[in-house]
């Protein structure tokens, strides 16, 4: 059983473009977060998906990034006009459902220039 | 006050030693805790979860006082392998309006030397 997929596993990008990050839970979990950690910090909560909604983005910035779990494919972490401060490990979890544990994938590692 | 607080250490130590680390939460009505581990630039990894009854895990022992609100997590017998970041997690449950998302504190770091 695979776990938590994300890709890209790596990511450049130039201040002004957008970044899209990708997260495959795991089979037969319907419930994807997204946790930024910036360097020496701690993982930070931004958002809790279910398929087709959003049951909690109070951990999201309020500009230029949004979340979307459709009904097919991978979850989308989306960051418009990226800025250097965006620089981070943004980790994808996984769990079968809410409250129940939650398996991480390997992370997208963002660098903006 | 942070939300969960741990001792970013290092913690030194060598092999066969036994090494405690400690957490404080600070929210009253949290409902579920966890021990997870993060070696350097990958993802956390959840050592183990927190019962109020404490439990135990082989060479690792987790407690938890929620009239203190403090988890603490003992290894023994330390080995190479243990070198990594400990990272305490807290579940707020429905306070608040979590849905159930992880609060993590920044992390212990131990490093184990041969």
């Amino acid at each position: 059983n695979a776990g938590v997929m994300q890709n890209p596993r790596h990511l450049v990008r130039r201040r002004g473009q957008e970044a899209r990050l990708r997260c495959s839970p795991m089979k037969g979990h319907s419930h994807v977060y997204w946790y930024r950690q910036l360097p020496e910090e701690g993982l930070k909560f931004m958002v809790y998906l279910q398929k087709e909604n959003i049951i909690d983005e109070s951990g999201m910035p309020k500009e230029r990034f949004s979340a979307e779990f459709p009904k097919e494919g991978p979850s989308i972490l989306r960051i418009q006009q990226v800025v250097r401060g965006d620089s981070a490990a943004y980790f994808c979890a996984s769990s079968p459902g809410s409250r129940e544990t939650q398996y991480f994938g390997p992370g997208t590692r963002l660098l903006v220039l | 006050r942070k939300e969960v607080e741990q001792d970013p250490g290092p913690f030194n130590v060598p092999e066969g030693a036994t090494v405690a680390f400690n957490c404080t939460y600070s929210n009253s009505a949290s409902q579920s805790f966890f021990w997870y581990r993060q070696d350097c630039r990958k993802e956390p990894k959840l050592l183990m979860s927190v019962y109020s009854s404490g439990n135990e895990d082989g060479r690792f022992t987790a407690q938890l006082n929620r009239a203190s609100q403090y988890i603490s997590l003992l290894i023994r017998d330390s080995k190479l392998s243990d070198s990594a970041t400990y990272l305490c997690v807290v579940n707020f449950g429905n306070y608040g309006g979590s849905q159930g998302n992880l609060i993590f504190g920044k992390g212990t770091k131990l490093s184990v030397k041969p």
